[in-house]
C-alpha cells in the first residue's frame, strides 16, 4: 500500500467550530488531493495540490482551506463546520502527471459528523 | 461537469459468473480509470485505460473504451465472493491541469458463494 495516513480516522464535532484534517504521505509524490464521499455522488474532488504552496479549488471547495507547507503534509480545513460537511474525506496522491503516470493513491479515509 | 454516470447501480451475481459494470460520461478525455472500494476503506486502483486506446486486460479484469459513445466497460470475470465491493470509473479530461480525476457514482457488486 502507498504510505498515505489520514488523521483523525473519525471525528464528531459542532456545528460552528473549525476542523483540519490532516493527509500525510511517505511517498514523496508531487500531486495531493482531497475528496468528500457522499452517498449517490460518488467522490468529489474539494481541493487539490500540485506542489508546496501551490494548490487550486476542485468541483465543492466552498466552505473548506487547505495548506501545504511540506511535500508530505496536506491539510483541509472547514473554518466553520455546517452539517452539510457530514462526510468521509479521501486524501489521494499521485506522481506528476508528466511522468505518465496517472494513478491515484487512497488514504484510508475520515468519517466527519458535524452535529 | 463530466461526471461518469454508472450502471448499473447495483449488480449481484453468483461467485463463477462474470459481471460487467458500464461507465457514460460528457466530455473528451485524456484517460478514464477503475478503482475498487471495500466497505469502509479507501478506493484502490485498478486499471487505466488511454484515450487512444480500446481494449485493456489485466489479470481477470477487461476494460473496454468507445471513445465515440463516451462509453466504458469493466468485466470481471470467473468472479469471486472477494470481488464484492464498489466499483468506480473516474475520468480525467484532456483539458484538464493537475490530474483531476472526476468519479462517477458507482456499481456495488455482491458475489453470491
Amino acid at each position: 500500500d502507498a504510505g498515505i495516513t489520514q488523521s483523525p480516522r473519525h471525528k464528531v464535532t459542532e456545528t460552528g467550530t473549525p476542523v483540519t484534517l490532516r493527509c500525510h504521505q511517505t511517498e514523496n509524490h508531487r500531486y495531493m488531493y482531497w475528496y468528500r464521499q457522499d452517498p449517490g455522488h460518488g467522490l468529489r474532488l474539494i481541493h487539490y495540490s500540485y506542489g508546496v504552496k501551490d494548490t487550486d479549488k476542485g468541483e465543492v471547495s466552498d466552505g473548506y482551506s487547505v495548506s501545504r507547507s511540506k511535500t508530505e503534509d496536506f491539510l483541509l480545513t472547514l473554518e466553520s463546520a455546517t452539517s452539510s460537511q457530514t462526510s468521509v474525506y479521501f486524501c489521494a496522491i499521485s506522481e506528476s502527471p508528466s511522468q505518465g503516470t496517472d494513478t491515484q493513491y487512497f488514504g484510508p479515509g475520515t468519517r466527519l459528523t458535524v452535529l | 461537469s463530466q461526471q461518469g454516470e454508472e450502471d448499473p447501480q447495483a449488480l449481484s451475481i453468483q461467485e463463477g459468473e462474470n459481471a460487467t459494470m458500464n461507465c457514460s460520461y460528457k466530455t473528451s478525455i485524456n484517460n478514464l480509470q477503475w478503482y475498487r472500494q471495500n466497505s469502509g476503506r479507501g478506493l484502490v486502483h485498478l486499471i487505466l485505460i488511454r484515450s487512444n486506446e480500446r481494449e485493456k486486460h489485466s489479470g481477470r479484469l477487461r476494460v473496454t473504451l468507445d471513445t465515440s459513445k463516451k462509453s466504458s466497460s469493466l468485466l470481471i470475470t470467473a468472479s469471486r465472493a472477494a470481488d464484492t465491493a464498489s466499483y468506480f470509473c473516474a475520468t480525467v479530461g484532456s483539458m484538464e491541469y493537475g490530474n483531476k480525476l472526476v468519479f462517477g457514482a458507482g456499481t456495488i457488486l455482491r458475489v453470491k458463494s
